[in-house]
């Protein structure tokens, strides 16, 4: 695709539930990377893909955040049991590898009620 | 101590001046640096990317990386009121604060 395109662009769901955030990367992108932005924050990194591995999980929060990335391209961002606190903008970004230039999406802004 | 630390402002300017925006990073093994600009409820969009030391120039956008000091720049030369966004400092996977500019016709 032409750019980073993240799905679905808003998300609102109830304490408790499970959730899942879509990512496609620019395609031929090998690198794939998932932020939260808080309101008035940079991006926060959660976790980094180089093809399907999760090279660095260093940043979830903790074991309610689960990413996937099957076939290297397309990847899921999976949360489960939503708080509240995890109310945040999710970014997604990829680069044709780590430290080469990395291109965002336009984020799924995520509300747990 | 954060890995990117970034001023974050705000920083109001009138139209035409030079502005400054700058962070500190605290490992010397980083290479790469990348400068973003976010505009109100949008995904960062990269302005500038460089590669270990010295300058980069882009129309009118100058990024600048001092690996002595570890410090980096952005400066924006005649600035519009189309700048005014949040300015990113970024470099290995972390983002420092963001500095928001607002630039004042």
């Amino acid at each position: 695709g032409a750019g980073v395109s993240q799905t679905p662009s808003n998300k609102v769901t109830e304490k408790g539930k499970y959730v899942e955030l879509r990512c496609d990367p620019i395609s031929g992108h090998t690198a794939l990377y998932w932020y939260r932005q808080s309101l008035g924050q940079g991006p926060e990194f959660l976790i980094y893909f180089q093809g399907t591995g999760a090279a660095d999980d260093s940043g979830l929060p903790n074991d309610r955040f689960f990413a996937v990335r099957p076939e290297g391209s397309v990847s899921t961002l999976k949360i489960q049991r939503t708080e509240r606190g995890d109310s945040a903008v999710y970014l997604c970004a990829s680069s044709w590898t780590l430290g080469s230039e990395a291109f965002f999406g336009q984020g799924t802004r995520l509300t747990v009620v | 101590q954060k890995e990117v630390e970034q001023d974050p402002g705000p920083l109001s300017v009138p139209e035409g001046a030079i502005v400054s925006l700058n962070c500190t990073y605290s490992n010397s093994a980083f290479q790469y640096f990348m400068w973003y600009r976010q505009y109100s409820r949008k995904g960062p969009e990269l302005l500038m990317y460089t590669y270990s030391s010295g300058n980069k120039e882009d129309g009118r956008f100058t990024a600048q990386v001092d690996k002595s000091s570890k410090y980096i720049s952005l400066f924006i030369r005649d600035s519009q009121p189309s700048d005014s966004a949040t300015y990113l400092c970024a470099t290995y996977l972390v983002f420092g604060k963001g500095t928001r500019l607002s630039v004042i016709a």
